[in-house]
């Protein structure tokens, strides 16, 4: 089976503008999952998506969104870009009652 | 609010030795604690999982405990090699899909 993808992989946006940023799960699984990876903070929950149904939800600003389609592929956007959201975000996908997560390689969102 | 802590933050040792990778957490009601390896640059690869009623877990030469009562997991690498050389990160699940992190051991093992 093909691994969690994501997409693009590598990102640079100016301040102000906005992103969206892709994960494609391994098939069959239902379940996808977004962490922002900073320096300073490590890594840190941002949402899951299960069935197209946001289920949990981190404590980042509503400038962060995602959503989930019915074939489980979820995207993530951040508008209204600040320099403190430069990072590595990284999905995860748990095929459901299961506890483990399959992360992907990542994108690189750099904000200058 | 769950609060994990790996100790240390970084640890370099010569090829063949033994080590031990700490880590502690602040809310015992979890529901699975699983250690995760990180290349530089790199998404996240699972090692061990640990369910919450478990006491430990071996792979090859990892092995990796937990005690829920006392909030604390170890990571038991064998025989390291210079392969090994990675940051490795523990995190506390607190449902199917919502992990809390560490801020993980960078490991530096030299030939």
């Amino acid at each position: 089976k093909a691994g969690v993808t994501q997409t693009p992989r590598y990102l640079i946006k100016t301040r102000g503008q906005q992103v969206t940023l892709s994960c494609s799960p391994i098939s069959g699984h239902r379940s996808v999952s977004w962490y922002q990876q900073t320096p300073g903070q490590g890594l840190q929950f941002l949402f899951e998506y299960f069935s197209e149904t946001q289920r949990n939800k981190g404590n980042f600003p509503g400038r962060f969104s995602g959503r989930q389609f019915s074939n489980s592929r979820s995207e993530m956007n951040v508008s209204t870009l600040e320099l403190g959201d430069s990072a590595l975000y990284l999905c995860a996908s748990n095929p459901g009652g299961s506890y483990e997560q399959y992360f992907g390689p990542g994108t690189r969102l750099t904000v200058t | 609010k769950q609060e994990v802590t790996q100790i240390p933050a970084a640890l370099s040792v010569p090829e063949g030795e033994n080590l031990v990778l700490n880590c502690s957490f602040t809310d015992s009601a979890i529901y699975n604690l699983q250690w995760f390896r990180q290349d530089p640059g790199k998404g996240l690869t699972s090692l061990l999982l640990i369910q919450s009623s478990q006491r430990e877990q071996t792979s090859g030469r990892l092995n990796a405990s937990l005690d829920k009562s006392s909030g604390r997991s170890t990571l038991y690498i064998a025989a390291s090699q210079p392969g090994d050389s990675a940051t490795y990160l523990c995190a506390v699940g607190s449902g199917y899909s919502t992990l809390t992190f560490g801020k993980g051991t960078m490991l530096l093992v030299s030939p």
